[in-house]
């Protein structure tokens, strides 16, 4: 069964703690892999889409990067503004049924 | 206006009220989706439509009820709601619905809740 599993549930850093979060997924044949931010109350607000292997992607200071099996959102010198839900997502696509696939999500605190 | 907007932002409703929420991209986009985000769960497909066709129905109750007249405007008509059925509902629209790898933009989202 295609999954997307994200870990952890939630993580609390220090301003300016570096960290990772990651996103794995057992889909057959990816086509791409999509990460949202995610404010309380809010709509997903589009980050990056990877689609091969080894590709990285960069917006201010998160990073973006994609293996085979797993992908990886860095952190860098995070900001109590960085403090989000960050959601990762995977095309999946079985029979007639075509959609993306999200995963629950991790919860960043980025505390002052 | 920008982006996708939904309407209304916060809704409070009973189980046997009938109420409509309603949902405009102004990206110029061919496909729209309608997803239901409840407490501690993923996001959930509920609604495809591409090119004003439905392509998908992801197994959701007849108590919903989706309508898209246009690729601008999609709506989901509410009626004989559950408890269960209070949650966060999005809206997001794509250039082409029938890729998924093309990157959905979502609305803000309507809180429901069911008395």
């Amino acid at each position: 069964e295609d999954q997307v599993t994200q870990s952890p549930e939630a993580l609390r850093l220090q301003e300016g703690e570096s960290s990772s979060l990651n996103c794995s997924y057992t889909v057959s044949g990816l086509r791409g892999l999509f990460w949202y931010r995610q404010d309380p109350g809010k709509g997903p607000e589009f980050l990056f889409t990877l689609y091969s292997a080894g590709e990285e992607k960069e917006k201010e200071r998160l990073k973006a990067t994609l293996t085979k099996k797993e992908s990886f959102l860095h952190i860098t010198a995070p900001k109590p503004e960085d403090s989000a839900t960050y959601l990762c997502a995977v095309p999946f696509s079985s029979g007639s049924a075509r959609q993306l696939t999200f995963g629950s999500g991790t919860q960043l605190t980025v505390l002052p | 206006e920008t982006g996708v907007t939904q309407t209304p932002r916060h809704l409070v409703m009973g189980m046997t009220n009938k109420k409509s929420l309603k949902c405009e991209q102004h990206l110029g986009h061919n496909a729209m989706y309608w997803y239901k985000q409840s407490a501690k769960k993923p996001l959930e497909l509920m609604f495809v439509y591409n090119f004003k066709e439905q392509t998908e129905n992801n197994s959701v109750p007849s108590r919903f009820s989706p309508e898209c007249p246009n690729s601008s405007h999609l709506f989901l008509h509410l009626h004989t709601l559950q408890p269960e059925d209070s949650a966060l509902y999005l809206c997001a629209s794509s250039d082409r619905g029938g890729t998924l790898t093309d990157t959905q933009y979502f609305g803000p989202g309507t809180r429901l809740t069911v008395l």
